[in-house]
This record gives C-alpha cells, sequence and structure tokens, in this order.
C-alpha cells in the first residue's frame, strides 16, 4: 500500500462542473503539496500547506491533518483543467524536503 | 526567463553508454532535486542537494552520480546505462531545506535501447 493514495484515479467532468480530487496519507507530515503536470509533460506547484485551507483562482485545497487527508477543489471547471492532479507529502527531519508521491489523479474536463 | 531548465530535453542512447543531464536554475535558490517518473508516471525523488551539499540519496544504483559545480546546477551523470533507466527525469529546486514550493524544470526523456 502507497504511503500516499488519491481518489479518483481518472475523472471526466463535463464544464462547468464542480471537481474534488481527495489524499490520504498515513505518515506524519510536515507539509503536503499539490501538484499540476500538463499532458505536455510539464509540471507546476499548485499549492504547498500543513494546515486549514488555501486557495488560488478557481483552485481551493484543503487539509485536515488530524484525519490525514487533502481534498483539491476545482470550481467552474474548463478544458484548460485537463491534467494530472500529483498529491505529495513531506516528512519531518531527515524526511524534511523528501517528497512522496501519489499516484495522480487524470482529469478531464470536455467542453 | 525559464526558472529551471533542463538539457537535453530528448535523450536517446545504448544499453552500456554513459550520459549526462544538466539542470540549471535562475531562482536564486539553494536546494535542488533529481525526480524520476518512471512509464506508469508515478514520482520518486533520487537526489536532493542543499547549498551544492548532497542529503537525500534515495536508494540510487551508484551508476547515477549527481553533482553539484554550485548551488544554481545540478546534473546527472548515469554510467553503463541499463533498459530499467528508461524514464523522465525531472529537476527541481527549492528556496532552502525546510519545506517550501518545488520548481519544476521541463524534463529530460531518456530512451535506452
Amino acid at each position: 500500500k502507497n504511503e500516499v493514495e488519491q481518489s479518483p484515479q481518472n475523472l471526466t467532468a463535463q464544464e462547468g462542473e464542480f471537481i474534488t480530487i481527495n489524499c490520504s496519507y498515513s505518515v506524519g507530515i510536515s507539509a503536503l503539496h499539490w501538484l499540476q503536470q500538463h499532458p505536455g509533460g510539464g509540471i507546476v506547484s499548485l499549492f504547498m500547506l500543513s494546515s486549514g485551507k488555501k486557495k488560488h483562482g478557481r483552485l481551493i485545497a484543503t487539509i485536515n491533518i488530524q484525519e490525514k487527508h487533502s481534498s483539491l477543489h476545482i470550481t467552474a471547471s474548463h478544458p484548460r483543467d485537463s491534467a494530472v492532479y500529483i498529491c505529495a507529502v513531506e516528512g519531518y527531519g531527515g524526511a524534511t524536503n523528501k517528497l512522496i508521491f501519489g499516484t495522480g489523479t487524470l482529469l478531464a474536463v470536455q467542453p | 526567463d525559464t526558472a529551471v531548465s533542463q538539457t537535453p530535453k530528448y535523450l536517446v542512447t545504448q544499453m552500456g553508454n554513459d550520459k549526462s543531464i544538466k539542470c540549471e536554475q535562475n531562482l536564486g535558490h539553494d536546494t535542488m532535486y533529481w525526480y524520476k517518473q518512471d512509464s506508469k508516471k508515478f514520482l520518486k525523488i533520487m537526489f536532493s542537494y542543499n547549498n551544492k551539499e548532497l542529503i537525500i540519496n534515495e536508494t540510487v544504483p551508484n551508476r547515477f552520480s549527481p553533482k553539484s559545480p554550485d548551488k544554481a546546477h545540478l546534473n546527472l551523470h548515469i554510467n553503463s546505462l541499463e533498459l530499467g533507466d528508461s524514464a523522465v527525469y525531472f529537476c527541481a529546486s527549492s528556496l532552502a531545506w525546510g519545506s517550501y514550493e518545488q520548481y519544476f524544470g521541463p524534463g529530460t526523456r531518456l530512451t535506452v535501447t
């Protein structure tokens, strides 16, 4: 079992829909990262958070440390949001800066 | 202005050869990383350097040797390439050691035939 699990693995949505991607982890963490990998292969950092909630444009990320769970929400989804969304966690001490990745969620937003 | 750049973007080579991938960041960051993304698109850390010092070496075969000539550069040299080394290799950087956002390069697709 991976230390970082994402669900769903694949998600197809219609343009305008509200989307939620979930991430659960089994280790103690100092931070959690959400990344976006475009169809062309490039990886972009969306959020890094260690508590609460962050918002950037139509994207919202939340984390519940006690439940070891994070969600990434996309409001008013658009075809340009189609990408792989990857959750990654980093631990404490010697595990700081060592990202452990989930397997990703492939999102396709249809017009 | 590219923040994290890698060269080459594509690399096709035969088994047994030695090859290098170069990475440069112009962000003034102290910490740099190498990641491997396998054929199933799973990412895994290989190495991390902070201020030119190797901090993380994640059970990578010693055929892989990173080198950081200065804080802005982290190169990856691979000896005696094997078929299983075929993957996309990503370089990344972050401001300093600790929990900071990471900035990724465009990746180098290595194909070993």
